[in-house]
């Protein structure tokens, strides 16, 4: 079995503040887990994930998220908040083993203050 | 643009009506997923299919069905609409190898009147 869970369904941040938004997962075997954007009125839309190469992983708009076993946590960081990253924020968890069964978390929105 | 192709993008129908929202995955994925987004709900996984077969099933809905072709497209079958089912149907499709990483669609948003 897997979960995942946010923590936080909305965040606000000012502009040029430190975003963090928090994602703790349970998974029976090891897991692949991801971060997903969503602007509004669109698609989800990658923006990482973590394969087990490596336990900080770097994605695109200059979010990174570090996978930590110890506290099964996959949190989303970025230095420094622009207007552009209001959006809706997703992590998930994929097993490694079995048909590609994915889970979601329930999002959190973010707003970022001018 | 992630290669995940659905139509309509747009549709209004009235309560009762049947409906058919079609997906094609990106080149070479075998894997198609469908979900519903609302705004009470949230996005919720309805069903997945690989390579023709029903893999998984979610919160679906008895009066929802869905079918993956020998092409890989998948058709989302709604029928005896319902004010409720309003919302945002994504599909979403994956590689059969690697991390499972997934691709969706733009969306089609269903209005029930």
């Amino acid at each position: 079995a897997q979960s995942v869970t946010q923590l936080g369904s909305h965040v606000s941040v000012s502009e040029g503040a430190l975003v963090l938004l928090r994602c703790n997962y349970s998974s029976s075997v090891p897991p692949y887990l991801f971060w997903y954007v969503q602007y509004p009125n669109q698609g989800l839309q990658l923006l990482l994930k973590y394969t087990s190469a490596a336990t900080l992983v770097k994605g695109i708009n200059g979010f990174e998220a570090e996978f930590k076993k110890s506290e099964t946590s996959f949190h989303l960081t970025k230095p420094s908040a622009h207007m552009s990253d209001a959006a809706e924020y997703f992590c998930a968890v994929s097993s490694t083993g079995g048909y590609q069964k994915v889970t979601f978390g329930t999002g959190t929105k973010l707003q970022v203050i001018p | 643009d992630s290669g995940v192709t659905q139509t309509p993008k747009h549709l209004i129908t009235a309560t009762g009506q049947r409906v058919t929202l079609r997906c094609s995955p990106r080149s070479g994925d075998l894997s198609v997923y469908w979900y519903q987004q609302s705004l009470d709900q949230g996005l919720q996984f309805l069903i997945q299919y690989y390579n023709g077969e029903e893999r998984a099933k979610g919160n679906i809905l008895e009066r929802f069905s869905a079918q993956q072709f020998p092409d890989l497209h998948s058709e989302l079958n709604l029928s005896s609409l319902e004010l409720g089912d309003s919302a945002l149907y994504f599909c979403a499709s994956s590689p059969s190898t690697g991390y499972r990483e997934q691709y969706f669609g733009p969306g089609t948003r269903l209005t029930v009147t």
